[in-house]
């Protein structure tokens, strides 16, 4: 069946360092992609999303783009700050879940940014 | 913040017993999807509601049960609680528009702890 897989964390990095988490996926059709963010006790937000091939999401400094040729979706970030320390969840809008926009989730990656 | 509550924030039942989790969709949307997230893990799809009446369903056994109300705020029962089922339970709300699915604003959570 369909599935996401994310690098294994934690991610330990210093401030205004580079960010890269990487996202494969496996999928029978044309899936959308997306990567949700959740801080310390609280539920998930969506941070960007692409929704075709070559497509880039971008939000807050992160983008991803779209690889339909190396089914990925890596998420990264120029310069990483302290309050982006956070888990970082790659997803698949399940193209065959019909029309119920069913979201796969990876298992997420813990990234701490220390100052 | 997305606008998606839900309640309790924080639960702890007995095995055996039952337990109903409460979702306040986003304003606008008309249906809700119910994810559970064990710890350390990525979120599993429980089921949606659209319609009042169940739309898709994840490979969870049919303790889960849920209803969707009118004003498409939603409910999740689980019967016979395990231990197993001690998660966090996120609600997910999204809008439905001729077929096309959008995408999911989640509530913050309702911690279930199960002893």
């Amino acid at each position: 069946g369909d599935s996401v897989t994310q690098m294994e964390g934690p991610v330990t990095l210093s401030e205004e360092a580079f960010l890269t988490i990487n996202c494969t996926y496996t999928a029978t059709g044309y899936p959308s992609l997306f990567w949700y963010v959740q801080y310390p006790g609280e539920g998930l937000q969506l941070l960007l999303k692409a929704t075709k091939a070559d497509d880039k999401g971008s939000n807050k400094g992160f983008e991803a783009t779209y690889r339909k040729e190396t089914t990925s979706f890596h998420l990264e970030k120029g310069s990483v700050q302290v309050s982006d320390s956070a888990v970082y969840f790659c997803a698949l809008s399940d193209p065959g879940s019909g029309n119920t926009g069913k979201l796969i989730f990876g298992q997420g990656t813990t990234l701490q940014v220390k100052p | 913040e997305t606008g998606v509550t839900q309640s309790p924030t924080h639960l702890i039942k007995t095995r055996g017993q039952q337990v109903t989790l409460r979702c306040s969709s986003q304003s606008g949307h008309n249906t809700v999807s119910w994810y559970q997230q064990a710890l350390g893990q990525g979120p599993q799809f429980i089921f949606q509601y659209y319609r009042e009446e169940e739309n898709g369903r994840g490979n969870f056994p049919p303790r889960f049960s849920g209803l969707q109300f009118p004003n498409y705020s939603s409910e999740l029962n689980v019967n016979a609680l395990e231990l197993d089922d001690s998660a966090l339970y996120l609600c997910a709300s999204s809008k439905r528009d001729r077929g096309r699915s959008y995408e999911q604003y989640f509530g913050p959570g309702t911690r279930l702890t199960v002893t």
